[in-house]
């Protein structure tokens, strides 16, 4: 199993630009969910979805949207990029049953 | 609301010292507890977990047993390795099935030789 994949691993943008963030994960898990990194913040969930066609907002979602249309992807799409979207993105899936998260190796996004 | 506090780091430790991170919870219902671990350039590796009052949660030498009554869940390991320098997250998940998982701060933990 490849487990949580994230593309790219690094993307500059500029003010405006929109881009999609790649998550995919191969244990056919139904919870999918995306969480930015800041210093000093830890992780902060940005949505999150229990199976596909299904998703929801987490503590920060504005700026954001994501869609569920297979249990493998969860992307997420930035339609309008802002400095204070500069960040570490992180993808995690996980098992109805288990608590607990696998993440992926995380995107690092700096929008100037 | 639910909140984690975690102590300050960053931590600076002599390798094979004992290793103590604070993490106590504010919950409005019973939660499960985790620690994680991320290491340079890498994601998050969930490290351990306990979903219920006075469980110990252990691997790779390190522990943590929930407490309910003080409402903590403390990471400790007898002797640390300069391999253990990483960050260290808390976290709490309260809403069994949803997986919205509550993130402390972080600690950032460096062991030097």
């Amino acid at each position: 199993n490849a487990g949580v994949t994230q593309t790219p691993k690094f993307q500059v943008l500029k003010t405006g630009q929109s881009m999609t963030l790649q998550c995919a994960q191969d244990m056919n898990h139904e919870y999918m969910s995306w969480y930015r990194q800041d210093p000093g913040m830890g992780l902060r969930l940005i949505h999150y979805s229990v199976g596909a066609g299904i998703t929801d907002q987490g503590e920060v979602p504005n700026g954001y949207n994501v869609s569920r249309s297979t249990t493998e992807d969860f992307p997420l799409r930035l339609l309008s990029a802002a400095p204070s979207q500069t960040s570490v993105y992180f993808c995690a899936s996980s098992y109805r049953q288990a608590p607990g998260q696998f993440f992926g190796p995380g995107t690092r996004l700096t929008v100037l | 609301g639910n909140s984690v506090t975690q102590m300050e780091g960053p931590v600076t430790l002599s390798e094979e010292a004992f290793l103590t991170i604070n993490c106590t919870y504010t919950a409005t219902g019973y939660p499960s507890l985790f620690w994680y671990v991320q290491y340079p350039g890498e994601g998050l590796q969930l490290l351990l977990k306990a979903t219920k009052a006075d469980d110990k949660g252990s691997n790779k030498g390190f522990e943590a047993t929930y407490r309910k009554e003080t409402t903590s869940f403390h990471l400790e390991k007898g002797s640390v390795q300069v391999s253990d320098s990483a960050v260290y997250f808390c976290a709490l998940l309260l809403n069994f099935g949803n997986e919205k998982l509550t993130f402390g701060t972080g600690t950032r933990l460096t062991i030097i030789p």
